[in-house]
């Protein structure tokens, strides 16, 4: 299995601008989480998906990011529009079933200019 | 919410020596505890994990002790070697939400 794939590694935007971050899960890996690490606050955790379907979103910091699972191997984290202080390293990580230790993807490093 | 703390933020050690990393919790619900490791440019990887029913689990040079009582939880890594540095993280779960540490950023001397 090739793990949990981010795409793009690196993505340096203009403030304004609409950023688009994209994750694989693991197949058959029925959670989904979106963190976001910056030294300030460490790992946050902003929105996790079982089977597709938003459970808990309360780490979603504004209206201005927005996430979304349209299939069990695809997910999008949407910030629209950017600002400099989301400049941060977002990861996607999935898990195989209730409690079990997560996978991490190898993270897309944001900066906003 | 749960509150995990860890100690120390920065850890030096010299090459075969040990090194243990700590982390205390909140809430007596948490039922699961996994160490990630993250090297740079990486993302965290699971390294070891324990229950809440076990007191301590070994694998190789990585060991985790779990002290429900007192709610405080360790990682203990002996004959350190220099790909062994990296920023460590603890966690605490409750359900399958994570509360991690802030990390412990490991320095093996050569």
């Amino acid at each position: 299995d090739a793990g949990v794939i981010q795409s793009p590694r690196h993505e340096v935007t203009e403030m304004g601008q609409e950023v688009t971050l994209r994750c694989k899960p693991i197949s058959g890996h029925d959670y989904l989480f979106w963190y976001r690490q910056t030294m300030m606050r460490g790992l946050e955790l902003l929105i996790y998906f079982n089977n597709n379907v938003p459970i808990d979103d309360s780490g979603m910091p504004e209206d201005r990011f927005s996430a979304k699972m349209p299939n069990a191997s695809f997910s999008t984290l949407k910030i629209q529009p950017s600002e400099p202080r989301d400049s941060a390293v977002y990861f996607c990580a999935s898990s195989l079933a209730f409690g079990w230790g997560y996978t991490f993807g190898s993270g897309t490093r944001l900066t906003v200019v | 919410g749960e509150n995990v703390e860890q100690h120390p933020s920065t850890l030096s050690v010299q090459e075969g020596d040990s090194a243990v990393i700590k982390c205390t919790y909140s809430d007596s619900a948490s039922n699961y505890f996994p160490w990630y490791k993250q090297e740079l440019g990486k993302g965290p990887q699971l390294i070891i994990d324990i229950r809440s029913n076990v007191g301590e689990k070994k694998d190789q040079r990585i060991a985790v002790t779990l002290n429900k009582t007192a709610k405080h939880f360790s990682l203990h890594i002996t004959e350190t070697q220099p790909e062994d540095s990296a920023v460590y993280f603890c966690a605490a779960s409750i359900g399958n939400q994570f509360y991690f540490g802030t990390g412990t950023s490991l320095t093996v001397i050569p």
